[in-house]
């Protein structure tokens, strides 16, 4: 597997400013996508999912973009906010009902939020 | 609101050693999950458990690993000789199976560290 070390892209805002994490999946497959927030020392928490049916979907200050063309994903914060500061990661699940829901992660993005 | 719980949250242990970490997972949940994360990399799935057997595993969980559902909460990883290697964050996550419902939720992790 791919190895990603200890460098994660980092994403610095101010508080108060829209935030705009990328995330690219490999599997044309894929048809459920997920993000999580981690925060130091915790598990994976669960943000917003999107199924592959869908292009946008928004829950409170979160919006999730997919683009199947180009196998992008995206995730929109408003208002971000000093709470918001953690590493976010995409997840995929390939064959939805079929695989038991494994996720693939994707590598992380760390968010850090200014006051 | 319930949330899926690890024991212990840090295990120190000598190379050769065994190890169980514990998990108890949202008790209406019936899919099963073990993913761990070496440090500053991205979270990696190991093996998914369901109606008492596993689902699939993937090629990190080698012959020294295990899982069992011992009753009807707790659901454990063994590690019978533990490496150096296997120093990470364990977590556990559990899904509920129903139409529509993929997320699996996750719990705080268990750090193991291996001397």
């Amino acid at each position: 597997g791919e190895s990603v070390g200890l460098h994660l892209p980092t994403l610095s805002v101010q508080e108060g400013d829209n935030s705009i994490i990328n995330c690219a999946y490999s599997n044309s497959a894929s048809d459920y996508f997920i993000w999580y927030k981690q925060e130091s020392g915790k598990g994976p928490q669960f943000i917003i999912d999107i199924r592959s049916n869908m292009d946008k979907r928004q829950s409170q200050r979160v919006t999730v973009l997919l683009n199947k063309t180009v196998k992008h994903l995206s995730l929109q914060i408003a208002a971000t906010q000093p709470g918001d500061s953690a590493v976010y990661f995409c997840a995929e699940n390939i064959d939805y009902g079929g695989s038991q829901g494994n996720l693939i992660f994707g590598k992380g993005t760390k968010l850090s939020v200014k006051p | 609101e319930p949330e899926v719980t690890q024991t212990p949250s840090h295990q120190v242990t000598q190379m050769g050693q065994e190890v169980i970490l514990r998990c108890v997972p949202i008790s209406n949940h019936l899919y099963f999950y073990w993913y761990r994360q070496i440090l500053g990399q991205k979270v990696e799935f190991l093996v998914s458990f369901y109606n008492n057997e596993i689902s699939e595993k993937s090629e990190i969980f080698d012959d020294q690993f295990s899982v069992e559902r011992p009753d009807g909460s707790n659901f454990t990883l063994k590690i019978r000789s533990t490496k150096l290697e296997d120093s990470a964050m364990y977590f556990c996550a559990s899904r509920v199976q129903a139409f529509g419902t993929d997320t699996q939720y996750f719990g705080p992790g268990t750090r193991l560290t291996v001397l």
